[in-house]
């Protein structure tokens, strides 16, 4: 099946450790993305990539880093200078020429 | 002012019921709209696009008024199934390619029966 995966779904860290979360792709979309959204409230954009091996902040980027090495894949690592990292993140992909994005199934991020 | 503004809910209405969504968006120059389906604790799925002349899918009609700057979702005939939080998104185009999406806080929906 073509689509979006993310990975895990629920992941648990302390305070003070890094942590990547994993999202891939197998719908040869060039453009990838990564949101993070808190209770009650709308996506926010963290980072952007239109195309490999190049990639972009967004409203949010700070204690976020990304990689873009492959089409299919866009790693988000949330470090330890992320004030507020407990959130559920997002990534979606857009296919060249469309304005849609799609959606992963998310990632619900506890730092305790 | 929010870039994307929508009124929260929740709308609680009886199955079988009408119900509109109403949606303002901050920037003249937005090319693109669109409504977005979010059941609770998952991600959001496209619902429909938005088109300048409106345009229907089953009992779902999206509006669009540019003078305004306000888009609409009427649901007709409500389905318990149709009990979601409905996220207004639209096409700022801020970046390079004029491809950046900003979303609103979403309007919940919750049909009884």
């Amino acid at each position: 099946d073509g689509g979006i995966t993310q990975s895990p779904k629920y992941l648990f860290r302390k305070e003070g450790q890094n942590v990547t979360l994993s999202c891939e792709q197998n719908l040869n979309h060039d453009a990838m993305y990564w949101y993070r959204q808190d209770p009650g409230q709308g996506l926010r954009l963290i980072y952007y990539s239109q195309i490999v091996n190049d990639f972009q902040k967004g409203d949010i980027a700070e204690g976020y880093s990304v990689s873009r090495e492959k089409k299919e894949s866009f790693p988000l690592t949330v470090t330890s200078a992320q004030k507020n990292p407990t959130a559920f993140y997002l990534c979606a992909s857009r296919g060249q020429g469309n304005y849609e994005q799609y959606f992963g199934p998310g990632t619900r991020l506890t730092v305790t | 002012r929010k870039e994307v503004e929508q009124d929260p809910g929740p709308f609680n209405v009886p199955e079988g019921a009408t119900v509109a969504f109403n949606c303002t968006y901050s920037n003249s120059a937005s090319q693109s709209f669109f409504w977005y389906r979010q059941d609770c604790r998952k991600e959001p799925k496209l619902l429909m696009s938005v088109y300048s002349s409106g345009n229907e899918d089953g009992r779902f009609t999206a509006q669009l008024n540019r003078a305004s700057q306000y888009i609409s979702l009427l649901i007709r005939d409500s389905k318990l199934s149709d009990s979601a939080t409905y996220l207004c998104v639209v096409n700022m185009g801020r970046d390079n390619a004029g491809n950046m999406l900003t979303f609103g806080g979403g309007t919940r929906l919750m049909v009884k029966p």
